[in-house]
């Protein structure tokens, strides 16, 4: 159990530019989270995958932002055109029994 | 909607003091609740869970957490801190239909222990 990966760990980028997050999540959990964390806040729900099926997006999730993850597995969060108001830790959490959801080491995101 | 109501933003106590962090939900049915530990730039951790049963719950690290459902409170303890328990704290609660629904997290509570 290599646990919740995600990749890149930081990114910074320029306004308007798009960026993509990879998170792996622990072998055969079929379920799969993101979350936005900003300084001094808890972290915010995004979306959640119920294997390929994206079941839920907050109202967070605007339409410049969009995850997928289509074979079950991996799954990416992309931001088109950031802004500054992104910069954020980007969270990925995972389960398989619905009982302990497994967090990330977060990737962190600085867009100037 | 589910919420979770972290009062203390900040709390500092000497190495070897108890410590209780308050937490209290707002949830209408049996809630699934949590608390996660996070250190700086790190993502979070696990200490505990209650689903249902004995409304004490034992976590790691020397952990506690009891349930008060009267109170909607969920509110951590630790007998003895140590340096090393310095970080923040976030008290989460399932919200959905089963416990693997997403979780609705407090600001947090930034622990800071006194040498």
């Amino acid at each position: 159990d290599t646990g919740v990966s995600q990749d890149p760990r930081h990114k910074i980028t320029k306004r308007g530019q798009n960026v993509t997050f990879r998170c792996d999540p622990i072998s055969e959990h079929n379920r799969l989270y993101w979350y936005r964390q900003t300084l001094g806040q808890g972290p915010e729900f995004l979306t959640y995958f119920q294997n390929e099926a994206q079941l839920e997006k907050s109202r967070l999730l605007s339409d410049r932002f969009s995850a997928e993850r289509p074979k079950g597995s991996f799954s990416t969060l992309e931001i088109q055109r950031t802004e500054q108001g992104d910069s954020a830790m980007y969270l990925c959490a995972s389960t398989g029994d619905g009982n302990t959801i497994y967090f990330g080491e977060g990737s962190w995101l600085t867009v100037v | 909607a589910q919420s979770v109501t972290q009062p203390d933003i900040h709390i500092t106590v000497s190495e070897g003091a108890s410590l209780e962090l308050r937490c209290n939900y707002s949830y209408g049915a049996t809630p699934y609740l949590f608390w996660y530990v996070q250190s700086p730039g790190q993502g979070l951790q696990l200490l505990l869970k209650y689903f249902s049963g004995d409304t004490l719950v034992q976590g790691i690290k020397g952990f506690e957490a009891e349930f008060k459902r009267s109170q909607s409170s969920f509110n951590l303890r630790k007998p003895s801190v140590h340096w090393s328990d310095a970080a923040e704290y976030f008290c989460a609660v399932g919200a959905g239909s089963s416990s693997a629904s997403k979780i609705i997290f407090g600001s947090g509570t930034r622990l800071s222990i006194r040498p």
